[in-house]
C-alpha cells in the first residue's frame, strides 16, 4: 500500500511534554498539509508545505507547534509543552494533481493524541 | 473569508431510501466544492468534487451532487442508501483560482446512520 502514513497512531502524553508526529505522503506527492480534527468537528487546517517550503501556516498554530519538511519528502509536526487543549487527531494529507486549489488530498489515518 | 455549514450534525435513513446531506457553503471568489467520507478509524477518502463545469458532479460510491450558485448550496445525494454507507460525511471549500487556495475548509461533519 502506498498511501499516506502516520506515525505514531495514538500518542499520550503529560502536560508540559512535547511530542512529534511524522507523516510519510505518497510518494510522488509534492504537496503535503496538516490539520487537526477535534471530535465533532471537522479537520482544520493547520500548515502547508510545497516540496520543502512551508507556503503558509494557520493562526490556530500557536508558537508551541513547529512543522518542518525536510528535502520535500516526510513531515513532522513538534508541539512543544502539551497542553489538554492540544488533544486532538493530527491529520496528514498530500496532494500532487492539477492545482492546488483542485488537487484530490489524500488523508492519512491520523495520529491521535491524548494529553492528560 | 470561506466557511462551509452542514445543516443537521445526525442524518438516519432506512436502507433503500434517499440520503440527503445538506451544505452550504459561503465564498468571496468562485469556490472549488468537495465531499469527503470517513469510515471508522480511516482517513478522510474524496467522494466528488466540483471545480468548473457541469454542476451536477458523480462521485463513487453512487453518490453526486449539485453546485447551486444562487442557493450557495452543494448538497450530497445517493438514490439509495447501503448499510455501508454509514459513515462521516465533510462538505468543504477552496480557495479557487484568484487565491492560488490551497486551504481547504471542512464543514462540522454529518453523521450518516442506516437502519436496516
Amino acid at each position: 500500500d502506498t498511501g499516506v502514513s502516520q506515525n505514531p497512531r495514538h500518542k499520550i502524553t503529560k502536560r508540559g511534554q512535547n511530542v512529534t508526529f511524522r507523516c510519510d505522503p505518497i510518494s510522488e506527492h509534492n504537496r503535503l498539509y496538516w490539520y487537526r480534527q477535534t471530535l465533532g468537528q471537522g479537520p482544520e487546517f493547520l500548515t502547508y508545505f510545497q516540496n520543502e517550503a512551508q507556503l503558509e501556516k494557520s493562526r490556530l498554530l500557536s508558537d508551541r507547534f513547529s512543522a518542518e519538511r525536510p528535502k520535500g519528502s516526510f513531515s513532522t509536526l513538534e508541539i512543544q509543552r502539551t497542553e489538554q487543549g492540544d488533544s486532538a487527531m493530527y491529520l496528514c494529507a498530500s496532494s500532487g494533481e492539477g492545482t492546488p486549489s483542485t488537487d484530490t488530498q489524500y488523508f492519512g489515518p491520523g495520529t491521535r493524541l491524548t494529553v492528560l | 473569508a470561506q466557511s462551509v455549514t452542514q445543516l443537521g450534525s445526525h442524518v438516519s435513513v432506512s436502507e433503500g431510501a434517499l440520503v440527503l446531506l445538506r451544505c452550504n457553503y459561503s465564498s468571496s471568489v468562485p469556490p472549488y466544492l468537495f465531499w469527503y467520507v470517513q469510515y471508522p478509524n480511516q482517513g478522510l477518502q474524496l467522494l466528488l468534487k466540483y471545480t468548473t463545469g457541469a454542476t451536477l458532479v458523480k462521485g463513487i460510491n453512487g453518490f453526486e451532487a449539485e453546485f447551486k450558485k444562487s442557493e450557495t448550496s452543494f448538497h450530497l445525494t445517493k438514490p439509495s442508501a447501503h448499510m455501508s454507507d454509514a459513515a462521516e460525511y465533510f462538505c468543504a471549500v477552496s480557495g479557487g483560482r484568484r487565491t492560488g487556495g490551497f486551504k481547504t475548509i471542512f464543514g462540522a461533519g454529518t453523521r450518516l446512520f442506516v437502519k436496516a
